[in-house]
């Protein structure tokens, strides 16, 4: 099993593009969640999915976005670029929604505004 | 509010020497606790739950409410054991998901 996959590993973006990032979970795994890390601090929680539905989302403005397809992968959307937006963004997977304690992380995708 | 401090940035230890990892929280109901870690150029992974009670690695950490900390301990560290290390205490969304709220993490090097 190739564990949580992401997909771009880096990219660059200038202010006011939009921005599409890709995650696929484990096998099995019905709940993504996906986090943002800015250097230096620990990773904050964006938003959750499980079974296509929003079950969760943390305190990010109306420019993200994401989506849950039949697959269970998912995409985060970022629009309208800003220079703070440059992070590490993490997505990690789950088998159930509530409690389940542990969270299966991809390795992240790089984002760097200009 | 939901919060993680792990109040310190760096640790350095020696190789056989105890370590500890601070960690305290603020959650206003039953909180649940981890231990996740982060070797270099591996992605984040968890080490451990204070409702397992287990011992990875020969790590420990006991949660200790009245004082609202969660402190990873080992009593020999080894210098496979330098990492980034980060708490994160589960909290419950207004939509009934889940989320993990981590601390800023500590650094952990472990010297021969």
């Amino acid at each position: 099993d190739a564990g949580v996959t992401q997909s771009p590993t880096h990219l660059i973006k200038t202010r006011g593009q939009q921005v599409t990032l890709r995650c696929s979970p484990i096998s099995g795994h019905k709940s993504v969640s996906w986090y943002q890390q800015v250097l230096g601090q620990g990773p904050q929680f964006i938003f959750q999915y499980y079974e296509k539905e929003e079950r969760g989302r943390g305190n990010f403005p109306d420019r993200f976005s994401a989506r849950q397809f039949p697959n269970y992968s998912s995409e985060l959307n970022v629009n309208a670029l800003l220079l703070g937006d440059s992070a590490l963004y993490l997505c990690a997977s789950s088998l159930i929604l509530l409690r389940s304690g542990e969270l299966f992380f991809g390795e992240g995708s790089r984002l760097t505004v200009l | 509010a939901q919060r993680v401090t792990q109040p310190e940035k760096l640790l350095s230890v020696f190789k056989g020497a105890p370590v500890e990892l601070k960690c305290n929280y603020s959650y206003s109901g039953s909180p649940e606790l981890f231990w996740y870690v982060q070797y270099s150029r591996q992605r984040l992974q968890l080490l451990l739950r204070h409702i397992s009670r287990e011992s990875i690695k020969g790590f420990t950490a006991d949660l200790n409410k009245g004082e609202t900390s969660f402190h990873l301990k080992k009593p020999f560290a080894q210098e496979e054991d330098s990492a980034m290390y980060y708490c994160a205490l589960s909290g419950v969304t207004q939509g009934g998901s889940e989320k993990l709220v981590f601390g800023k993490g500590t650094k952990l090097t472990v010297n021969p």
